[in-house]
Order: structure tokens, then C-alpha cells, then sequence
């Protein structure tokens, strides 16, 4: 129990497009859905937090524009990266808390050329 | 403000050895503890986690931790490492307090050597 998937889990595009990463719980409604960014050789770092049916919660210094979330359903929550940049490139992992414990999904690795 | 310090970046170990990978936290609340594994290219899987009662606890693949409120710790350990722990690990704090956000540290990647 307690799966949760990302898509697509590699992804390449050009500078200036819009990439979206899904995050989906397979076997458990998640009200609260967590993004993550990691850069190389790093650690995670918290982007912000989705609730359903409401507004993201973004950390500071994350541009809640440029990172666009939806939480529009109990095991959906999708994360838009817009006009993206070489400088996002990074591997974006999501979770979902199961009470307190989070489970997370394999990650996205997005590479913007 | 909330800390997870893990002063180890790399350990390296003979397989068969015993490991302990070291975690201290500081927290203005009521501390949950986690570590997760992390292979390369991969999200993270959860070893253990510590919300209450026994200081000591199991997780998967034989690894235990033990929850020192006095120092700060939440120290993961394993008796006998196999070559499969080659890994990243990730200590993690959260609370309901925060909204059970995580904070994790920045990571200790073990090398187990034949």
C-alpha cells in the first residue's frame, strides 16, 4: 500500500515552454500533497504544499507563477512549471501524506535546454 | 527555526560491518523523526519513523534508530550492512504543529565496500 507514482518521470524541453508533472496516490486519498525540489547531490528541498480543492501553499521564495499547482482531486496533483529555464532544471519529487507519514513518488527529472 | 543536521556527507563501510548514520535535530515542537533511502535516479523510501512511546525503533531491511530527546538524535542504525544499502540516506523532521512539512538534511550517501 501507499504508492505513489509521478509522470513523466524524465522529461526534456526547450527554454521558454511549460512542462506539467503529475503526482498521483494509487491506493490512498491524499488531502495534502508536497512538492520537492533536489538539486544535484543536494537534499529536498520543500516547494510547497497542496491541498485539495483549495490553493497551494508555496514556501518562501518560491514563485507561485512560475510554479503552478493543482490539487483537483483526492490523488491528483499536477505541478506546471511555466516558461521554464535552464536554471529549473532539477529532479522534482511530490508526496502524500498518509497522516504523518509521507510517501513519495519516484520524481521527475526535468532537463530545459 | 527549524534544523536536521547530518554531519556525515559520505561513510563508507565493509559489508558485514555495522553502521550508524548520525542525525541531530532542532525543533520548536513536538518532533516526528523519519529516514528515507534514496538510490541514485529515485525517490525516497521510508526505512522508520518515530512519532511516540518506544525510543527504539524498526524499520525495513533491518535498520533500527533510537529517538535521544536529551541529545537531539535520532541515530539510524544496522548491525550487518549489505552491499544492496548502498544508498543516499535522509534524516527528516516534521510536526503537526508545522503542518507536518518535512525538513530533511542534507544527506549521508553510504559506500559499502566488498
Amino acid at each position: 500500500g501507499a504508492v505513489v507514482s509521478q509522470h513523466p518521470s524524465r522529461v526534456i524541453c526547450k527554454s521558454g515552454t511549460s512542462v506539467k508533472i503529475e503526482c498521483r496516490s494509487l491506493d490512498f486519498q491524499a488531502t495534502t500533497m508536497f512538492w520537492y525540489r533536489q538539486f544535484p547531490k543536494q537534499s529536498l528541498m520543500l516547494m510547497a504544499t497542496s491541498n485539495e480543492g483549495s490553493k497551494a501553499t508555496y514556501e518562501q521564495g518560491v514563485e507561485k507563477d512560475k510554479f503552478l499547482i493543482n490539487h483537483a482531486s483526492l490523488t491528483l496533483s499536477t505541478l506546471t512549471v511555466t516558461s521554464a529555464h535552464p536554471e529549473d532544471s532539477s529532479f522534482y519529487i511530490c508526496s502524500a501524506g498518509g497522516g504523518l507519514a509521507q510517501y513519495f513518488g519516484p520524481g521527475t527529472r526535468l532537463t530545459v535546454l | 527555526a527549524q534544523s536536521v543536521t547530518q554531519p556525515d556527507i559520505h561513510i563508507t563501510v565493509s559489508e558485514g560491518a555495522s553502521l550508524e548514520l548520525r542525525c541531530n535535530y532542532s525543533y520548536g515542537a513536538t518532533p516526528y523523526l523519519f529516514w528515507y533511502v534514496q538510490s541514485p535516479g529515485q525517490g525516497l523510501q521510508l526505512l522508520l519513523k518515530y512519532f511516540s512511546g518506544d525510543t527504539l525503533v524498526q524499520g525495513i531491511k533491518g535498520f533500527e534508530a533510537e529517538f535521544k530527546r536529551s541529545q537531539s538524535s535520532f541515530n539510524l542504525r544496522k548491525p550487518s550492512v549489505h552491499w544492496s544499502d548502498a544508498a543516499e540516506y535522509f534524516c527528516a523532521v516534521g510536526a503537526e504543529e508545522y503542518g507536518n512539512k518535512l525538513v530533511f538534511g542534507a544527506g549521508t550517501i553510504l559506500r559499502v565496500k566488498s
